[in-house]
């Protein structure tokens, strides 16, 4: 099956930086998703990439398929981003299982 | 994000206890997925139903019955859980789709098994 690494698995920032949260995958998906976990433990959709890129606001992401990696991109960071960031990956199908990563934990300090 | 519902929110019970966890989606999706996401532990597909069929369980113990009535509920049928069986569960729907599907989760039951 699909193993999916992010990294890093920590990460702490100052108020205003910018930061780069990457996801690999160990064999090709079709179905690519970047989630936000708040501490109330809610997955919010962030965006749904098998390839490209999007933006939507301080956040984008870029998914390369052909090399088997996705990167969440977070601008001018705010206190209101901390928690964990997940990305999944699946193929799709009758089953559309998504596989996902251990996540990325942002704190983000005033 | 009120597309996709589960009640209760919380729940704590014995472990001869019986309850169910209920989701509800409102987003006109044909596939509904629970997730188990345990403390440090990746998130776990734990059954999928398409159009209101089991599709997918990933070798779940019994002490976990799940139910498809339609293809707006889904429940999960809780019994003689053990304390490990502690965690978040979340629900999820999407469009049953022969590529890709993109998934959106309810809130989650945090589950605490005494």
């Amino acid at each position: 099956g699909i193993q999916v690494e992010q990294s890093p698995p920590d990460l702490i920032l100052q108020e205003g930086a910018n930061s780069t949260l990457r996801c690999n995958f160990s064999d090709s998906v079709n179905n690519l998703q970047w989630f936000h976990q708040n501490p109330w433990g809610q997955l919010i959709n962030l965006f749904y990439i098998p390839s490209g890129t999007k933006q939507n606001g301080r956040l984008s992401a870029t998914t390369v398929a052909t090399e088997r990696y996705s990167l969440l991109y977070i601008s001018s960071s705010q206190t209101t981003d901390s928690g964990v960031y997940f990305c999944a990956g699946g193929y799709g199908g009758a089953t559309n299982k998504l596989i996902f990563g251990t996540g990325t934990l942002l704190a983000v300090q005033p | 994000e009120t597309g996709v519902t589960q009640t209760p929110r919380h729940l704590v019970m014995g472990m001869t206890n019986k309850k169910s966890l209920k989701c509800e989606q409102h987003l006109g999706h044909n596939a509904m997925y629970w997730y188990k996401q345990s403390a440090k532990k990746p998130l776990e597909l734990m059954f999928v139903y398409s159009l209101e069929e089991r599709v997918e369980n990933n070798s779940v113990p019994s002490r976990f019955s799940p139910e498809c009535p339609n293809s707006s509920h889904l429940f999960l049928h809780l019994h003689t859980l053990q304390p490990e069986d502690s965690a978040l569960y979340l629900c999820a729907s999407s469009h049953r789709m022969t590529v890709g599907g993109e998934q959106y989760f309810g809130p989650g039951t945090r589950l605490t098994v005494t």
